[in-house]
């Protein structure tokens, strides 16, 4: 597609409840990202991809959050067990080669996750 | 690893004025360095870049220097519109093998008629 897309838009769950959020990038770009943007959080890092490979998870808060990319494209966050703390917008971003490097990343608009 | 802090807002301005938003960083050696927006709406995109010390990055009538004595990269247009109403955030490499951008916690920037 034309730009990063990212689904469900919104998404209201229970608490306890396993949630997962899909990013597709954009056509080519081998490097793909995930965030978290909470109110008066800034952008928090959460894991980056190269390939379907993870070589930086380090930013994942803890082990009820997973991500996985496969065919080098489609990534899904998967949180496991939503706490009300989960709630945030969840952002995609990809980049050709390393942009953490060049800074040229693109995002998609989000998922916005609320735990009740 | 890295870290970068900017200047907290809201930040409310009439039109025509002039704006500057702080940014300063800590980083092992001397990264690039970015200016990130988000309109109403949609999604982050790079405003402008900075690779080494000195440069100026420009775009849309804003400007920011990379300042490597006082560490800043601080953000100025001269005379802002209505329509740059929107989030602003500066960012840097998180590490230096550049794995991923942090990002500072963001300007939000209203402009009135």
């Amino acid at each position: 597609g034309a730009g990063v897309s990212q689904s469900p838009s919104n998404k209201v769950t229970e608490k306890g409840k396993d949630v997962e959020l899909r990013c597709d990038p954009i056509s080519g770009h081998t490097a793909l990202y995930w965030y978290r943007q909470s109110l008066g959080q800034g952008l928090e890092f959460l894991i980056y991809f190269q390939g379907n490979s993870a070589p930086d998870k380090s930013g994942l808060p803890s082990d009820r959050f997973s991500a996985e990319r496969t065919g080098g494209s489609v990534s899904t966050l998967t949180i496991q067990r939503t706490q009300q703390e989960d709630s945030a917008v969840y952002l995609c971003a990809s980049s050709l080669g390393t942009g953490g490097i060049t800074g040229e990343l693109f995002f998609g608009e989000g998922s916005r996750l609320t735990v009740l | 690893g890295n870290s970068v802090t900017q200047m907290e807002g809201p930040v409310t301005l009439s039109e025509e004025a002039f704006l500057t938003i702080n940014c300063t960083y800590t980083a092992t050696g001397y990264p690039s360095l970015f200016w990130y927006v988000q309109y109403p709406g949609e999604g982050l995109q790079l405003l402008l870049k900075a690779t080494k010390a000195d440069d100026k990055g420009s775009n849309k009538g804003f400007e920011a220097t990379y300042r490597k004595e006082t560490t800043s990269f601080h953000l100025e247009k001269g005379s802002v519109q209505v329509s740059d109403s929107a989030v602003y955030f500066c960012a840097l490499p998180r590490n230096q093998a550049g794995t991923a951008l942090i990002f500072g916690k963001g300007t939000t920037l209203s402009v009135s008629s």
